[in-house]
């Protein structure tokens, strides 16, 4: 199995550019996990989805973050637009979930992560 | 909701010896606990785990023990080598699914 699969593993941009990272899961996993890590706020949750369906997207900072998961294998997290506070590692992260709302999940695995600078 | 904290910062230890890297959660309902490691430009990456209906689990050099009652959960790795050397990371899932992460302990293995 090759594991999470996300990409770009890097990405420059400036600020005020959409910028959209992908995250492809393990295969069998029904949900999947986004998250930011800084140096000053650690690792957070972003959004997180079961069986394609956004279940929890409060840790989402702003209106400008957006994500999608239009199949089972395919998540995309979008910034429009982006700003430097941005910057950061993303990770994608996935595991099989079961129970109503998959809310009993088991090991995420998670993905090498998107390092995003935004000048 | 679940609060975690994580204890030390920061932690050196000569190589042979244990480290220990603690933390407190403040949901009674968690009943997941995970350990992460991460090395420098990598992902985390479980290293062991443990359930509320077990006290202690062991998987070789790494063992992690859980207090329900004190709401306290530790790690332990005995013989430290310098590849331990990384950030770990402790987190708890409670009632519902998410896992809230510890803030990381960097261990620090000196030769």
């Amino acid at each position: 199995d090759a594991g999470v699969i996300q990409s770009p593993r890097h990405e420059v941009t400036e600020m005020g550019q959409e910028v959209t990272l992908r995250c492809k899961p393990i295969s069998g996993h029904n949900s999947l996990f986004w998250y930011r890590q800084t140096m000053m706020r650690g690792l957070e949750l972003l959004i997180y989805f079961n069986n394609n369906v956004p279940i929890d997207d409060s840790g989402m900072p702003e209106d400008r973050f957006s994500a999608k998961m239009p199949n089972a294998s395919f998540s995309t997290l979008k910034i429009q637009p982006s700003e430097p506070r941005d910057s950061a590692v993303y990770f994608c992260a996935s595991s099989l979930s079961s129970g109503r709302y998959g809310l009993i999940t088991d090991t995420q695995y998670f993905g090498p992560g998107t390092r995003l600078t935004v000048l | 909701g679940e609060n975690v904290e994580q204890h030390p910062s920061t932690l050196s230890v000569q190589e042979g010896d244990s480290a220990v890297i603690k933390c407190t959660y403040s949901d009674s309902a968690s009943n997941y606990f995970p350990w992460y490691k991460q090395e420098l430009g990598k992902r985390p990456q479980l290293i062991i785990d443990i359930r509320s209906n077990v006290g202690e689990k062991k998987d070789q050099r790494i063992a992690v023990t859980l207090n329900k009652t004190a709401k306290h959960f530790s790690l332990h790795i005995t013989e430290t080598q310098p590849e331990d050397s990384a950030v770990y990371f402790c987190a708890a899932r409670d009632s519902s699914y998410k896992l809230i992460f510890g803030s990381g302990t960097r261990l620090l293995v000196r030769p």
